[in-house]
């Protein structure tokens, strides 16, 4: 599938900071997913970007779908300790399958109190 | 959206021997995918599970050592064969939310099955 390339590998902020992490791809992209994965379990979708230029919150998250059509952002606002757990961006996969995903490396965010 | 449900949550293998992971959906789902998540990495395509037919798969994983079933629209299985150490990972069970879409759909995931090979 396409290379999906997400940045920073992993963070360390005290909580109340805002984060931002990004994921740029190889190809254009018409859908960017933004996921979380709390430890032991899958992950769960955060947001979903349909359109470039689009910019979509969900409470303390905002994400953007660039211009560009190859990357997108997330940020999270005033940091929470329960805000901790690897974020992945996923765009469409290339593969055998048209329909499944293609995931980033991951995030991983730790929030100190 | 739909909630799955993967057994084992986790288990301890010895090598050499096989394990049947199962995947149960409370309704009928058209696409349903096996997933990857080897230690510390991202989540990676094993296969599209077809329900009827054999399974789809991707670059790099083969039928001998990943068979899927999927028996009808609510259920799959995938058994991890003859396994080694390589193979620990947290295996995840994925169907598309909504209507499917060509492009990338959303997914939705299993809490997955944790496998330590010995």
């Amino acid at each position: 599938g396409q290379q999906l390339n997400q940045s920073p590998q992993s963070m360390f902020i005290q909580e109340g900071e805002d984060v931002s992490m990004n994921c740029t791809s190889s190809s254009i992209f018409n859908t960017w997913l933004w996921y979380k994965q709390d430890p032991g379990e899958g992950p769960v979708l955060l947001i979903a970007l349909y359109k470039a230029g689009e910019l979509t919150s969900n409470g303390r998250l905002t994400a953007q779908f660039g211009i560009t059509r190859k990357d997108s952002f997330l940020n999270i606002s005033a940091s929470i300790p329960s805000d901790v757990g690897i974020y992945f961006c996923a765009g469409p996969t290339n593969s055998n399958s048209g329909y499944a995903l293609n995931f980033g490396k991951g995030t991983s965010l730790l929030v100190t109190p | 959206s739909a909630v799955i449900s993967q057994k084992p949550s986790r288990d301890i293998c010895q090598r050499g021997t096989s394990l049947t992971i199962q995947c149960q959906v409370d309704s009928q789902v058209t696409m349903m995918f096996w997933y990857r998540q080897q230690p510390g990495q991202s989540l990676t395509l094993i296969a599209t599970a077809n329900q009827g037919s054999e399974a789809t798969y991707e670059s790099g994983f083969v039928i001998d050592k990943f068979p899927i079933s999927r028996p009808n629209l609510t259920f799959s299985t995938l058994t991890v064969s003859n396994m080694s150490p390589e193979d620990s990972s947290i295996y995840l069970c994925s169907v598309v939310q909504g209507n499917f879409i060509s492009g990338a759909n959303v997914l939705t995931f299993g809490a997955g099955s944790r496998l330590t090979v010995l």
